[in-house]
């Protein structure tokens, strides 16, 4: 079945120690995103790729970088985590412009 | 002007019921209203989406309603069950933005 898959679904670490989250699609979408979600909160877009094209949100912290080694593969890497960064990551993926994004089940990040 | 308003914030609803949840928005732009459900732990799923040369579509027991001139759009969910209890975000995006608008999402708690 064609879905986005995220690993770790777990990830715990030490308070300013990089992090990773990888994200792989095999629905050949050529947008993908990056999503942090706080408990009772929505989804709140941290940066997308159209393609190649990085596209980052005004309000995303420098702390959040991307990278989009390929159509299949986008990683978050939080360069120094704060206990404020303890949330769900979500990836998701859309064909185009304008329609439904995909969602993967997410990385519940903790920041010890 | 980017904003979804979503409400209510929270809902019950006894088993057999009817669950409504509206949502309202200013941009006139936006051509894609997509409703999303969401589990505890998990990430969202796509439920059903309109876009707004349609006033209603139905899939199943959920509903969306739209109403253009208003610039509201709701959905509906018949026969309630227990299963259903979860998170339903609305969103709204246009073909230009290549990124969803959330609601605040509504919590909803489906009775026995």
């Amino acid at each position: 079945d064609a879905m986005v898959i995220q690993n770790p679904r777990y990830q715990v670490t030490q308070f300013g120690k990089p992090v990773t989250l990888s994200c792989s699609q095999t629905l050949n979408h050529n947008v993908m995103y990056w999503y942090q979600q706080k408990s009772s909160q929505a989804p709140k877009l941290l940066f997308h790729y159209y393609d190649k094209d990085f596209n980052n949100e005004a309000d995303t912290p420098d702390n959040f970088q991307s990278r989009r080694p390929n159509t299949s593969f986008c990683f978050l890497d939080i360069r120094s985590p704060g206990l404020g960064d303890a949330a769900m990551y979500l990836c998701a993926t859309s064909r185009d412009t304008g329609e439904g994004e995909f969602f993967g089940p997410g990385t519940r990040l903790t920041v010890l | 002007q980017q904003q979804v308003k979503q409400s209510p914030q929270s809902l019950i609803v006894q088993k057999g019921g009817i669950s409504i949840i509206n949502c309202a928005y200013e941009n006139t732009a936006f051509d894609y209203f997509p409703w999303y459900q969401q589990f505890p732990g998990k990430g969202p799923a796509l439920l059903i989406a309109i876009r707004p040369d349609v006033s209603e579509k139905k899939e199943g027991r959920f509903t969306i309603s739209f109403n253009k001139s208003a610039k509201q759009f709701s959905l509906h969910i018949m026969d309630s069950q227990p299963g259903d209890s979860a998170t339903y975000f609305c969103a709204a995006s246009n073909q230009g933005a290549q990124k969803l608008v959330f609601g605040q999402g509504t919590r909803l708690t489906i009775n026995p």
